[in-house]
């Protein structure tokens, strides 16, 4: 059974600051990964899918890359402004089908102070 | 852009009531999806709808709930006796389909609260 861990639950950083984020897979036969933003009490957004052949995904000042062997994926933020502050959700597609359930993480909450 | 709407956005009801909460689709998306998110914990699948039939299920997923898309347009969760446990937030999200446009795009949910 997948599992999806993301560690640490919290982060809290100063503006300007670049920063990563974790996310850990247990099961490599992945189809992809998407990482979403989820403001408080709020649905969640998308931000980038990266497909299992990828090694990285940028859009704007993200970018997400993919180790696969590893397990794990991690969602780089450039100059972190306060508007960044959220939770951060990684989720797998196992290779069931290109239309299968998404896994997810618990999330990492992060706090960009000004 | 479009995007997924869900209706009501708070539900609370009484241990045992039935509840049906609703979505709305991207308009040209052919699969769609139920998640749920019990406070403080991680989105869960439920369930995947295709072509008028459950696609995959997952053990949340019993006897109580059932899926329908009765229009066009809309898609629908009902949980027939709601439990305590049931409070959480339901997320619907849809996609188009196929290899590169299999990206989930979630509506901004239904919190319901189960007393």
């Amino acid at each position: 059974k997948q599992e999806v861990t993301q560690i640490p639950a919290a982060l809290s950083v100063p503006e300007g600051e670049n920063l990563v984020l974790n996310c850990s897979f247990t099961d490599s036969a992945i189809y992809n990964l998407q990482w979403f933003r989820q403001d408080p009490g709020k649905g969640l957004t998308s931000l980038l899918l990266i497909q299992s052949s990828q090694r990285e995904q940028t859009s704007g000042r993200l970018n997400a890359s993919l180790d696969k062997s590893s397990g794990r994926s991690t969602l780089y933020i450039a100059a972190s402004q306060p508007g960044d502050s959220a939770t951060y959700l990684c989720a797998v597609k196992d290779w069931a089908g290109a239309n299968s359930k998404l896994t997810f993480g618990k999330g990492i909450t992060l706090s960009v102070r000004p | 852009e479009p995007e997924v709407t869900q209706t009501p956005s708070h539900q609370v009801t009484q241990m045992g009531q039935e509840v049906i909460l609703r979505c709305v689709p991207i308009s040209n998306h052919l699969y769609f999806y139920w998640y749920r998110q019990i406070l403080g914990q991680k989105v869960e699948f439920l369930v995947s709808f295709y072509n008028n039939e459950i696609s995959e299920k997952s053990e949340i997923f019993d006897d109580q709930f059932s899926v329908e898309r009765p229009d066009g347009s809309n898609f629908t969760l009902k949980i027939r006796s709601t439990k305590l446990e049931d409070s959480a937030m339901y997320f619907c999200a849809s996609s188009s389909g196929g290899h590169l446009q299999e990206t989930q795009y979630f509506g901004p949910g239904t919190r319901l609260l189960v007393l």
